[in-house]
């Protein structure tokens, strides 16, 4: 198994610029999960799917950051437009589908920095 | 108050002593419990799981949890350098949500 695979890995933008991230997630993971980790800040969850569905984008900081599930196989999550403060790692995870009964693997995750 | 509470540390150990992490969390009705461990630069990665009280054991790790004082604990055994990381405490909420509340995390420093 290839794990949760994120990409890029490193992601260099003017402020302004759309960014966008992607994820494919474990074959028969059902749930997928955006975090973002600073080192003010920690691991913040963004949003998290079951089966294709978003169910909780409370984490999501504003109306510039969108994530979509088109597929069980794919993810996206899009900054636009990108400041400055966005600058974190951004880890992508999934997890089979018995709540909170098993823990997720995460994807190596994307460093985006914004200038 | 924060929802996954952790000392951020550093943790300075001696090579081969015991290693005691400590995490306290703030939302009662909390099911299910996580350690992870993430080295500089690399993601998290799952080492124990604990849902009910009690020691758990997994060769030299042990999560402790106690649902009555909101307190979740994992000691490591025989420290080894390689085990210098940050260790991160994570719960779910419980109820219908299956998501990770994580604490900021505790660097461990395994002092050869």
């Amino acid at each position: 198994d290839a794990g949760v695979i994120q990409s890029p890995r490193h992601e260099v933008t003017e402020m302004g610029q759309e960014v966008t991230l992607r994820c494919k997630p474990i074959s028969g993971h059902n749930s997928l999960f955006w975090y973002r980790q600073t080192m003010m800040r920690g691991l913040e969850l963004l949003i998290y799917f079951n089966n294709n569905v978003p169910i909780d984008d409370s984490g999501m900081p504003e109306d510039r950051f969108s994530a979509k599930m088109p597929n069980a196989s794919f993810s996206t999550l899009k900054i636009q437009p990108s400041e400055p403060r966005d600058s974190a790692v951004y880890f992508c995870a999934s997890s089979l589908v018995v709540p909170g009964r098993y823990g997720y693997t995460f994807g190596s995750g994307t460093r985006l920095t914004v200038v | 108050q924060k929802e996954v509470e952790q000392n951020s540390g550093p943790l300075s150990v001696p090579e081969g002593a015991i290693a005691s992490l400590n995490c306290t969390y703030s939302d009662r009705g909390s099911q299910s419990f996580f350690w992870y461990r993430q080295y500089s630069g690399k993601s998290p990665e799952l080492i124990m799981s604990i849902y009910s009280n009690g020691d758990k054991e997994d060769g030299r790790f042990t999560a402790q949890l106690n649902k009555a004082s909101q307190y979740v604990s994992l000691l490591i055994r025989d420290s080894q350098p390689s085990d210098s990381a940050t260790y991160l405490c994570a719960v779910n909420p419980g109820g219908a949500t299956n998501k990770l509340i994580f604490g900021t995390g505790t660097l461990l420093a395994v002092q050869p």
